[in-house]
């Protein structure tokens, strides 16, 4: 089993919709988790750490759910600029290194 | 936020010669700094861990010979591809981990677009 799982996509949608990312991680003694936000061809960027009582920015929002080793991204309302891929990130159980699954792409038109 | 640069932002080179990529963190002091390989349609992968004054950390199946890496200071590390082939050919990306922030951010650079020939 790969550490990171990701349902790879591409995930289109027109512009308006919600969308959600699943992710899985192997490693339950994981304790840190983020989605990060990669453009094409350009480094990854912190969308948004995930918390164990869930959390949300915006139009994002991210669960954790630690028993099924779950962890999701919902976007709301989707608009162009989200069109990207979508990284689902944990960090080591030695906390030293972040672990990526392959990332989701989202291609949001209008 | 905390910047990280890296130099070259693209290099194309021939078989066998030796690449140095640089990774800085601008703003801050990184005792810990990560290089990760990333190929078309892939995750990034961790290639090593560098640490400032001391050997670097390499993941399973990555050639510490082939890649060099020097973190000389706080806020500077290299890495070297020696004797590069075209298999070599990649997206190096480099990130450091600002000791400042509570959440464990790294901080990644704009990576190193690398074409071996």
């Amino acid at each position: 089993r790969k550490e990171v799982e990701q349902d790879p996509g591409p995930f289109n949608v027109p512009e308006g919709a919600t969308v959600a990312f699943n992710c899985t991680y192997s490693n339950s003694a994981s304790q840190s988790f983020f989605w990060y936000r990669q453009d094409c061809r350009k480094e990854p960027k912190l969308l948004m750490s995930v918390y164990s009582s869930g959390n949300e920015d915006g139009r994002f929002t991210a669960q954790l759910n630690r028993a099924s080793q779950y962890i999701s991204l919902l976007i709301r309302d989707s608009k162009l600029s989200d069109s990207a891929t979508y990284l689902c990130v944990v960090l080591n159980q030695a906390g030293t290194a972040l672990i990526f699954g392959k990332g989701t792409t989202l291609s949001v038109s209008s | 936020g905390a910047v990280v640069s890296q130099h070259p932002s693209r290099v194309i080179c021939k078989s066998g010669t030796s690449v140095k990529i640089e990774c800085r963190s601008l703003d801050f002091q990184a005792t810990t700094m990560f290089w990760y390989r990333q190929f078309p349609k892939k995750s990034l992968m961790l290639m090593a861990t560098s640490n400032e004054g001391s050997k670097a950390t390499y993941e399973q199946g990555v050639e510490k010979d082939k890649f060099l890496i020097n973190h000389a200071s706080l806020t500077l590390s290299t890495l070297t591809v020696t004797s590069a082939h075209p298999e070599d050919s990649s997206f190096y990306i480099c990130s450091a981990r600002d000791p400042g922030s509570p959440t464990n951010e790294q901080f990644f650079g704009p990576g190193t677009r690398l074409t071996v020939l």
